[in-house]
């Protein structure tokens, strides 16, 4: 069945370092790829998407790059801060679809 | 704008009681679809309502059910709560028909049934 695996789990960096979380999918068909950031105690808010027409989107210190040919596609986070530290997860869907797919998320600890 | 608005935020039930789940879409968003997230399992759909139709149910048993009103606002209910229906319930609202997967979800309603 569809599927999107995301590593890694967790993730650890220093403040001010870079992180990267990255998912594979397996529904080719899939053309939309959107990034959940879940605090805690809260839930998943979209930070920031692509689409499969467009290669790399960057918003401030965040961007999403995307290989369709390889079904990859990451997130990159620069100058982490500690209020950066959250759930991640990644998902995949199809436009006009219901379907999103999920991966199961990467918990980032960025540290003082 | 104000976001998804879900209620109520914290409950905790007893098993074989019901729940009902109430959330309010964005402003001017006709979708909303409910998820289910535990540790274990992560985010699991629910359901998803547009114009107060049903259109898709996920893999979960008749004890879950929802119903979307004519202004678009959602409601979903748990019947004979069991222990491993503790989780915190998300509801989303997707902007058209054309996006309806992109989703904007509330901050959840955390159910403990003990």
């Amino acid at each position: 069945g569809e599927n999107v695996e995301q590593h890694p789990s967790t993730l650890s960096v220093q403040e001010g370092d870079s992180a990267v979380i990255k998912c594979t999918y397996s529904d080719s068909a899939s053309n939309y790829f959107p990034w959940y950031k879940q605090e805690l105690g809260k839930g998943p808010q979209l930070i920031i998407d692509i689409r499969s027409n467009v290669g790399e989107k960057k918003d401030q210190r965040i961007a999403v790059t995307l290989n369709k040919t390889a079904k990859h596609f990451s997130l990159h986070i620069t100058e982490t801060q500690p209020e950066d530290s959250a759930v991640y997860f990644c998902a995949a869907s199809r436009d006009g679809g219901f379907k999103t797919i999920f991966g199961a998320g990467t918990r980032l600890f960025v540290k003082a | 704008k104000a976001g998804v608005t879900q209620t109520p935020r914290y409950l905790i039930k007893t098993r074989g009681q019901q729940v009902t789940l109430s959330c309010s879409p964005i402003s001017g968003h006709r979708s909303v679809s409910w998820y289910q997230q535990t540790p274990g399992q992560g985010l699991q759909f629910l359901f998803e309502y547009f114009s107060e139709t049903q259109r898709n149910k996920g893999n979960f048993p008749g004890r879950f059910s929802g119903r979307q009103f004519s202004n678009s606002r959602s409601e979903m209910n748990v019947s004979t709560l069991e222990l491993g229906d503790s989780a915190l319930y998300l509801c989303a609202s997707s902007p058209s028909e054309a996006r309806r997967n992109t989703i904007y979800f509330g901050e959840g309603s955390w159910l403990t049934v003990v």
